[in-house]
């Protein structure tokens, strides 16, 4: 069965600091993934997505970035932290032509810029 | 640009009893999927049903099953027989069909209650 796992469960970083959150799909292969953010009390906005190595569409200017090393491996960072990165960071997958279509999250990252 | 309204920022009902939460959206698009993910206060993203447009039986798992109104553009969200673990915040959202990498479009969300 299909796995998601995303790492650090919490951060807490300094303004200036830099960042990486990491995500890794198992089970599968060649997966549509994605970042999302939940900052406090709103929903979820779609910041990153990608549907192979290397291939990266942001949806949002800002001050992060996302990479894909390998194929089932997603990762957020940021070369200096802002205090409004903060929030709850969700990776997510998807079969690229998945049943119904349905995208799975992560357990999440929450990210405290002090 | 496609949106989804979540029009009850907090709902409660008594436990064992039912309690329907509102959903509604706008898209141009006649190929796409709806959902309904529950995140409770762990935060992790819980997929607890899922219905294709192109179907007009209403999906159901278990106690929970869905109103799915194409023409109204309502996709409502009944869950039975509420229990306490049932307490979350419940989360609309749709995708665009055709098996691209769009991500999801989510309302802003439900905050269920589950009183004991």
């Amino acid at each position: 069965s299909q796995t998601i796992h995303q790492w650090p469960a919490t951060l807490v970083q300094p303004v200036g600091s830099p960042l990486s959150l990491e995500c890794t799909v198992e089970g599968t292969s060649n997966p549509n993934l994605y970042w999302y953010r939940q900052a406090a009390g709103r929903g979820l906005q779609l910041l990153f997505y990608s549907v192979g190595i290397g291939q990266i569409s942001s949806e949002v200017p800002q001050n992060l970035s996302a990479s894909r090393p390998q194929d089932r491996q997603f990762i957020l960072s940021s070369k200096k932290l802002l205090l409004s990165d903060s929030g709850f960071y969700l990776c997510a997958w998807n079969p690229p032509r998945g049943v119904g279509n349905t995208i799975y999250f992560g357990e999440g990252s929450w990210l405290t810029v002090v | 640009a496609q949106t989804v309204t979540q029009s009850q920022p907090e709902m409660s009902v008594q436990e064992a009893e039912t309690v329907t939460l509102s959903c509604t959206y706008d898209t141009s698009e006649s190929d796409y999927y709806l959902f309904w993910y529950k995140q409770p206060p762990s935060r992790q993203m819980i997929l607890v049903i899922r219905q294709e447009a192109y179907k007009q039986q209403n999906a159901t798992e278990n106690r929970f099953s869905v109103n799915f109104q194409k023409a109204a553009k309502s996709f409502s969200l009944k869950i039975s027989d509420s229990q306490l673990g049932d307490a979350a915040m419940y989360f609309c959202a749709y995708r665009r069909g055709g098996g691209g990498a769009d991500g999801l479009t989510f309302g802003k969300g439900t905050h269920l209650i589950i009183q004991p």
